[in-house]
């Protein structure tokens, strides 16, 4: 149980364009979905959390309109990088939260995100 | 910021050592957990552990919390290579709701 699918693995952009990433809970509903990005062999920075049916709460130096948040269901939330550039490449991670009470993340198994 | 930290950075040793790693934190936390992530993949939940316990174990897992020193050990007894991988310490804080704050990770590799 507590699977978390993430697509896609994997995508190559031009500069200026937008990718969209798509988090699932397959079988639990996540009322809590978390968004992460992380830098080859570092840790990872949260960057948004995304409550299901609410605006999304930005971490610090996160720039909003740059990486759009819609949780839009109990087992979906997209990502959306928002006119990429190549700094901008990176290793974005969801996670899901199941249930209220606890707070182990069960996460996606990444995208690997390259802006040309 | 940076909640917990770990060391050693890496770590390598030879399949059926023991592996220890520690994790330092700051603040005061309702629990601490350890994710394990394979190269390129997302993390695994390993195991959590809360502020009112002192030693848990999960398998070939044991962890141990120390709230005074704000410190947890995570060991790996009778490694396989097959543990190879980051392993990250993450804490919740107080207060914080359920947000994770997450470690710079150990690099373990255990040579077969």
């Amino acid at each position: 149980g507590a699977v978390v699918s993430q697509h896609p693995s994997w995508v190559i952009c031009k500069s200026g364009t937008s990718v969209k990433i798509e988090c699932r809970s397959l079988d639990f509903q996540a009322t809590t979905m978390f968004w992460y990005r992380q830098f080859p062999k570092q840790s990872l920075m949260l960057m948004a959390t995304s409550n299901e049916g609410s605006k999304a709460t930005y971490e610090q130096g996160v720039e909003k309109d740059k990486f759009l948040i819609n949780h839009a269901s109990l087992t979906l939330s997209t990502l959306t990088v928002t006119s990429a550039h190549p700094e901008d490449s990176s290793f974005y991670i969801c996670s899901a939260r199941d249930g209220k009470r606890s707070t182990v993340q069960y996460f996606g198994a990444g995208t690997r995100l390259s802006v040309l | 910021s940076q909640q917990g930290e770990e060391d050693p950075q890496a770590l390598s040793i030879q399949e059926g050592e023991n592996a220890t790693m520690n994790c330092s934190y700051k603040t005061s936390i309702n629990n601490l957990q350890w994710y394990r992530q394979n190269s390129g993949r997302g993390l695994v939940h390993l195991i959590l552990i809360r502020s009112n316990e002192r030693e848990k174990h999960s398998g070939r897992l044991r962890v141990t919390l120390d709230t005074s020193k704000k410190s947890s050990s995570l060991l790996i007894t009778a490694s396989r290579a097959a543990d190879t991988a980051s392993y990250f310490c993450a804490t919740c804080p107080i207060r914080a709701n359920s947000k994770l704050t997450f470690g710079k990770g150990i690099t373990l590799s255990v040579r077969p």
